[in-house]
C-alpha cells in the first residue's frame, strides 16, 4: 500500500499569512495527489485534484504543486474561513490512502 | 444540487451486522464510481471501499472479507453490507462520489454513524 505522510501535523498562522503543507508518498504517484479541506463536524471538501488543479469554486489563493513523491498545498493570504484540517490523498492505486491530516489554527 | 443521504447507521454489538444505504440525487448515478470513507471520532479519514461504474470493487485491507459494497443504479443507491463488526469499525461513514475525471472524491454525504459496542 502507498503511505502518505503529511507535515506538519498542525500549524498556527495569522490572517493574511501564507502557509505550506507537505505530503510525501512512500512511492511515486506521479501527479495523483488530491487535497481536501475539512471543518469540524462537516464532510470533507475537495479543493485540489491531480496535484495542481483547483476544484471549481475554490479560491485561487489555494495552489498545489509537486510530482512523484513530494507535494505541497499552499494557501496564500489566509482568510478566516481557511482555518480547518487539510488532508492529502493518493489516487494512483487502490487501496486509496490519506495522509494523517494537518490542522491549521489561528495564531 | 447533488445530494447524498446515508442511512442505516446505529449501535451494534461486536460480531454483528449492519447495512448502510446511500441515496443519491442531482447526478447521473450510473456515471459515477462510488466510495465509502469513514472517520472515527477525532481521527483522520480512512478509505473503506469503492465500486466502479462497471461494478468492479475494491476494499481496504481492514475490511476485506467482512464488508461488501454494492450499487443499484435503477434506485440511485449505494450500499455497504458490514458483517462481523469490530469495535474498531466505530466511525462516521461517508458515502461519496469519485470525481468524473482527474481523481479525487468530489461529492460527500453527511455521514452515518456506526457504533460497535457491547
Amino acid at each position: 500500500d502507498i503511505q502518505m505522510t503529511q507535515s506538519p501535523s498542525s500549524v498556527s498562522a495569522s490572517i493574511g499569512d501564507r502557509v505550506t503543507i507537505t505530503c510525501r508518498a512512500s512511492q511515486s504517484i506521479t501527479k495523483w495527489v488530491i487535497w481536501y479541506q475539512q471543518k469540524a463536524e462537516k464532510a470533507p471538501k475537495l479543493i485540489m485534484y491531480s496535484g495542481s488543479n483547483l476544484q471549481p469554486g475554490v479560491p485561487s489563493r489555494f495552489s498545489g504543486s509537486g510530482y512523484g513523491t513530494e507535494f505541497t498545498l499552499t494557501i496564500s493570504n489566509l482568510q478566516p474561513e481557511d482555518f480547518a484540517t487539510y488532508y492529502c490523498q493518493q489516487a494512483k492505486s487502490f487501496p486509496i490512502t490519506f495522509g494523517q491530516g494537518t490542522r491549521l489554527e489561528i495564531k | 444540487e447533488v445530494q447524498l443521504v446515508e442511512s442505516g447507521g446505529g449501535l451494534v454489538q461486536p460480531g454483528g451486522s449492519l447495512r448502510l444505504s446511500c441515496a443519491a440525487s442531482g447526478i447521473i448515478f450510473s456515471s459515477y464510481d462510488m466510495h465509502w470513507v469513514r472517520q472515527a471520532a477525532g481521527k483522520g479519514l480512512e478509505w473503506v471501499s469503492n465500486i466502479g461504474r462497471g461494478g468492479d470493487t475494491y476494499y481496504a485491507d481492514s475490511v476485506k472479507g467482512r464488508f461488501t459494497i454494492s450499487r443499484e443504479n435503477a434506485k440511485n443507491s449505494l450500499y455497504l453490507q458490514m458483517s462481523n463488526l469490530e469495535v474498531g469499525d466505530t466511525a462516521l461513514y461517508f458515502c461519496a462520489t469519485a470525481r468524473l475525471t482527474g481523481g479525487g472524491i468530489e461529492y460527500w454525504g453527511q455521514g452515518a454513524l456506526v457504533t460497535v459496542s457491547s
